[in-house]
């Protein structure tokens, strides 16, 4: 079945250090892959996308990601975590079928500690 | 600036009240969407609409109804059958089918958190 799985519900990560989010999908063609960023009590924030081209995108904040093929993977990553960072992150998958929507994955929540 | 609004950002209604959500866009996008957010869980897709008066149903329609009289709004009421309606809600929008790669690039809007007593 096609999905989008963040594997990690939360983690916690030390101000100053590197933070890396996994994000898995299963669909048969390379979809497109969207990264983004919730604070509490608001709306979704886009921070990168991926259509096609360059396997690593720079997004805002700091943030890149990279798609891999092999894996299935679009990881998330910042080399330097800000307090301000502490958000929830949700991956969603564009599979580019006709009709098809956005699906989005559970999402992960960041914690960042002082 | 262009963006998306809802309204109100807080919203009390006593249990059995039919309840509407606005929400607003400047984009000029034809896709919207809505989304419900329970703590701890992701979004879930209530209604989406790719154009003006046309809508269908998501994964949660259930005790909700919409209309898309406008290209710019996307009312959603939250009727008395939706046997659990405190929830956050979230509207996006997006270019839609004539957007190529940027059809399903969603933008949100800050949010409705409804609370029924």
């Amino acid at each position: 079945a096609q999905s989008v799985t963040q594997p990690d519900i939360h983690i916690t990560v030390s101000e100053g250090a590197s933070l890396e989010l996994r994000c898995n999908y299963s669909y048969g063609a390379t979809p497109y892959l969207f990264w983004y960023v919730q604070s509490p009590g608001q709306g979704l924030q886009l921070l990168l996308k991926y259509f096609s081209g360059d396997t690593l995108v720079q997004g805002i904040k700091g943030f890149e990601a990279e798609f891999k093929r092999s894996q299935s993977s679009f990881n998330l990553r910042k080399p330097s975590v800000h307090w301000s960072d502490a958000a929830e992150y949700f991956c969603a998958v564009d599979p580019k079928a006709a009709g098809n929507k956005l699906t989005f994955g559970g999402g992960t929540r960041v914690l960042v500690k002082p | 600036d262009g963006g998306i609004t809802q309204s109100p950002k807080y919203l009390f209604r006593k249990e059995g009240q039919n309840v509407t959500l606005s929400c607003e866009q400047n984009l000029n996008h034809d896709a919207m969407y809505w989304y419900r957010q329970d703590p701890g869980q992701g979004l879930r897709l209530i209604y989406y609409s790719q154009i003006v008066n046309d809508f269908q149903k998501g994964d949660i329609a259930e005790g909700y109804s919409v209309s898309r009289e406008k290209k710019e709004s996307f009312p959603l009421t939250v009727t008395s059958a939706q046997k659990n309606p405190t929830a956050f809600y979230l509207c996006a929008s997006s270019a839609g089918l004539a957007g190529g790669p940027l059809r399903n690039e969603q933008f949100f809007g800050p949010g409705t958190r409804l609370t029924v007593l």
